[in-house]
């Protein structure tokens, strides 16, 4: 069975304090995979897409990459502003969008 | 450009009370969809639309129907609510779909069934 698996659950980091995000699939045929933030109260908000193991993309402090069987998001430097939950899906084909339980990160300042 | 708008944002029914969620894009996208997020749990489609008069069933169809009004909006609709449909529902486009490219969320709708 397709599945998405996010760790940790929860984070909570000091400012500044580097760490990285995990999510590791099972679903046959990988086409996609995304990183997503979400805010408390507000829908998720994109911010990677990675389609082939090996590819990296960055984003001011975050960096995301991918192998044959999971993802990381690297935060590098964290700011409190960083705070959120982070959401993993992927993509198994036609309309068929698999998402993670999320991580939740605090970052204190 | 708004993005993905929904209405309402919040909402309280009672059991067997009816009501629709709306959904509208300005991003000129064919697809779109409808998704539920319960706590322990991803996002879980409910239904999609490929593209303007094409509907489908997701992962968890039961108890709710919708419409493809036309390119921009996408209604859900639920005719006689249960608590277990107490949940945040959330609104997503994607330019074509089926491809794989990234979706688009809206803000979200909070329904709490009594």
């Amino acid at each position: 069975e397709d599945q998405v698996t996010q760790s940790p659950e929860a984070l909570r980091l000091q400012e500044g304090e580097s760490s990285s995000l995990n999510c590791s699939y099972t679903v046959s045929g990988l086409r996609g995979l995304f990183w997503y933030r979400q805010d408390p109260g507000k829908g998720p908000e994109f911010l990677f897409t990675l389609y082939s193991a090996g590819e990296e993309k960055e984003k001011e402090r975050l960096k995301a990459t991918l192998t044959k069987k999971e993802s990381f998001l690297h935060i590098t430097a964290p700011k409190p502003e960083d705070s959120a939950t982070y959401l993993c899906a992927v993509w198994g084909g036609t309309y068929k969008y698999i998402f993670g339980t999320g991580t939740r990160l605090k970052v204190l300042a | 450009n708004a993005g993905v708008t929904q209405t309402p944002k919040f909402q309280v029914l009672k059991t067997g009370q009816s009501m629709t969620l709306q959904c509208a894009q300005d991003m000129n996208h064919n697809s779109m969809y409808w998704y539920r997020q319960d706590p322990g749990m991803g996002l879980r489609l409910i239904y999609y639309s490929a593209s303007e008069g094409t509907t489908d069933k997701g992962e968890v169809p039961n108890g709710y129907n919708v419409s493809r009004l036309n390119k921009r909006e996408f209604s859900l609709r639920l005719e006689s609510a249960a608590p277990s449909q107490t949940s945040v529902y959330f609104c997503a486009s994607s330019e074509m779909g089926g491809m794989g490219e990234t979706q688009y969320f809206g803000p979200g709708t909070r329904l709490l069934v009594l």
